[in-house]
């Protein structure tokens, strides 16, 4: 079965320090895929990056980057020099059929970016 | 380019009412997917659409359905409304859902729609 954990259900920093959203997930499928999203207060999921699981490489996305790791099946997501406008809830995501749209959610992390 | 776009953006129901929801996803896109979103239970996936076709559905009673139309466009619906509906509605597009690793094919959310039930 799978599952997606996100155990830091809310972190707070101080603006300009860098975070790390942490993502455990479950799988069963030797290819699936992970999304990590943000979701400010007006409630639209904002896409930040999706990765395959044959795709070990990490990303960096200006103040954003992302390290995944097979071995433990993690998904870390890190925002250096953090800004208000970071403050939102952050969903991590699986999808284990490459034929279906349906994802699989964390509880997700809210992040508070103190000024 | 427009992104997904759900309407209404707000709506209140009474218990035992039904509501309809619809989405109009990105253009070009063709998959249109379903979740529901409250505090207790978090993200949860309803249903999801690809021409005109139920492809999944999660694990909703049958008061939750849906359909999607040959322009892609879709709409969930919502009877006999209960207090625990009370969510936000969020609707999601893709290209397809067949080829996950092409470059870009990934899934995009509108707002929703904030229902309340009282």
């Amino acid at each position: 079965a799978q599952k997606v954990t996100q155990a830091q259900t809310e972190i707070s920093v101080v603006e300009k320090e860098d975070v790390t959203l942490d993502c455990v997930y479950e799988t069963r499928d030797t290819t699936y895929y992970l999304f990590w999203y943000k979701q400010p207060p007006s409630g639209e999921l904002v896409f930040l990056i999706r990765r395959n699981s044959f795709d070990e490489q990490n990303e960096i996305s200006g103040r954003y980057s992302w390290n995944f790791q097979k071995s433990t099946s993690s998904f870390n997501f890190t925002i250096t020099a953090s800004q208000v406008v970071d403050s939102a809830v952050y969903f991590c995501a699986l999808s284990e059929d490459a034929g279906a749209n349906n994802l699989f959610f964390g509880t997700g992390t809210r992040l508070t970016v103190i000024p | 380019k427009a992104g997904v776009t759900q309407t209404p953006r707000y709506l209140i129901k009474t218990r035992g009412q039904q509501v309809t929801l619809s989405c109009s996803p990105i253009s070009g896109h063709r998959s249109v997917s379903w979740y529901q979103q409250t505090p207790g239970q978090g993200l949860q996936f309803l249903f999801e659409y690809f021409s005109e076709t139920q492809r999944n559905k999660g694990n909703f009673p049958g008061r939750f359905s849906g359909r999607q139309f040959s322009n892609s466009r879709s709409e969930m619906n919502v009877s006999t409304l209960e207090l625990g509906d009370s969510a936000l509605y969020l609707c999601a597009s893709s290209l397809t859902p067949f080829d996950r690793g092409l470059s870009g094919n990934t899934i995009y959310f509108g707002e929703g729609s904030w229902l309340t039930v009282v």
